[in-house]
């Protein structure tokens, strides 16, 4: 496996259920990132994680929890979202984490709140 | 707050037409990303510039840095229906990477 892989890739949840993003990657990087793409918006940056540290949140609401255990792996727990929090949940991975860095992507998780 | 506008928002042109995207901002950035997104699929980095002035080409694609690191663009020779997608720019903003909202282009045959 090479780059950044996510699972699921799509994924339907009422707004009770708790369910969780998974992302890895095999680049030997040292910062993963989770960013939301929705329409007719740039992408949100959400959480920034640097040698497994977070480093940033973005004032993401607390129904979003991520986990970072090591630097290859990365989740997003959800709980009681709204249907607002349908969007395209984007994982990415950069060597340095810094503002130069390029990002390498997955394929995203298309999430849908019913 | 920093931003990136891009136009057009969206483009349809035939394919064989030559077309420019661009990227523009009243903030300077330390460098910038271009990045290419196709339906269900991530954004994929096409080039970073950093220099002021810079040019660098990918094939048919070329990609310009302002002088003055606050704008870009991207100029696609001969289009062709591969090149269809949704064109990102990103800054290396003061403490992170600031996104627009993107192009999105689509070639005819």
């Amino acid at each position: 496996e090479t780059g950044v892989t996510q699972t699921p890739r799509h994924l339907v949840m009422g707004m009770t259920n708790k369910k969780s993003l998974k992302c890895e990657q095999h680049l030997g990087h040292n910062a993963m990132y989770w960013y939301k793409q929705s329409a007719k918006k740039p992408l949100e940056l959400m959480f920034v994680y640097s040698l497994e540290e977070r480093v940033e949140n973005n004032s993401v609401p607390s129904r979003f929890s991520p986990e970072c255990p090591n630097s290859s792996h990365l989740f997003l727990h959800l709980h009681t979202l709204q249907p607002e929090d349908s969007a395209l949940y984007l994982c990415a991975s950069s060597q340095s984490g810094t503002v130069d860095s390029p990002l390498h992507f997955g394929n995203g998780t298309r999430l849908t709140v019913t | 707050t920093q931003l990136l506008e891009q136009s057009p928002q969206f483009l349809s042109i035939q394919e064989g037409e030559n077309l420019t995207v661009y990227c523009n901002s009243s903030s300077v950035f330390s460098s910038l990303q271009w990045y290419r997104q196709e339906p269900g699929e991530g954004p994929v980095l096409l080039v970073t510039v950093v220099t002021g002035g810079e040019v660098k080409k990918l094939k048919r694609l070329t990609f310009q840095f302002g002088d003055a690191r606050k704008d870009s663009s991207l100029h696609i020779t001969a289009a062709q229906t591969g090149d269809t997608g949704l064109y990102l720019c990103a800054g290396g903003g003061d403490d992170k990477i600031i996104f627009g909202k993107g192009t999105r282009l689509h070639i005819l045959p």
